[in-house]
């Protein structure tokens, strides 16, 4: 069984780049496609992006100036790269497998709580 | 771009009633790629239903989802005092230029104790 865990920065600087990871157990990085989800505080789920091992990646329009999700195979690991964040950033991220075929999200991480503040 | 519109925002029962939550698509969509997730306080997302009615592994048969085109539904048979959660709706969309695709996921229907 696939297992998740974001690991990250809980504290990201207004401007600068917020750095996540998520580390993939239990299952091979070329079985999936990969996804970060986020969650501000008492809202709703918001999809960032995803990604497939070899490079192909897809992004939230709204977002999409900003990201960056990519893989170290070698790893077994993924990252999203967020850059010039503001509070509006602070959220719980998540990360996510992703089925090749129907994208449903099966499998997620417990989440890691980012907060953006001088 | 795909937009899911949530039905109702709140839904207040007891337990043993019957939830029927909606989620409405911008623009007709295949039942292949709707899924539908709960989430707990303090937890993250849980897959529930994908393809629009199939059942994810571990879940009870009271969940059932249904729908074709841009009206889709989650139905909780029987809620019991776990069922009390949020609910999201989630779909693959290809509509975006350049080929591009996108996973948007509904706002959320809370169903909580009445």
């Amino acid at each position: 069984q696939v297992q998740l865990q974001e690991s990250g920065p809980g504290l990201v600087k207004p401007s600068e780049t917020l750095s996540l990871i998520c580390t993939v157990s239990g299952g091979s990085i070329s079985s999936y496609y990969w996804s970060w989800i986020r969650q501000p505080p008492g809202k709703g789920l918001e999809w960032i992006g995803y990604m497939y091992y070899s490079g192909g990646t897809n992004y939230n329009p709204s977002l999409k100036s900003r990201v960056d999700i990519s893989a170290d195979t070698s790893k077994n690991q993924f990252s999203l790269k967020l850059s010039s964040v503001t509070a509006a950033d602070t959220a719980v991220y998540y990360c996510a497998s992703t089925h090749l075929v129907l994208y449903y999200m099966d499998v997620w991480g417990k989440g890691t709580t980012v907060t953006v503040s001088s | 771009e795909i937009v899911l519109t949530q039905s109702p925002g709140t839904l207040s029962l007891s337990p043993g009633e019957r939830a029927t939550l909606s989620c409405r698509a911008s623009q007709s969509v295949s039942s292949s790629y709707l899924a539908w997730y709960q989430q707990k306080p303090g937890q993250a997302p849980r897959l529930l239903i994908y393809g629009a009615t199939s059942r994810a592994t571990g879940i009870p048969d009271r969940f059932s989802g249904s729908g074709s085109g841009t009206d889709f539904t989650l139905t909780i048979s029987r809620l019991e005092p776990g069922d009390f959660a949020v609910y999201y709706c989630q779909q693959y969309g290809s509509s975006l230029p350049f080929g591009r695709t996108s996973l948007p996921f509904g706002q959320g229907t809370k169903v909580e104790i009445k």
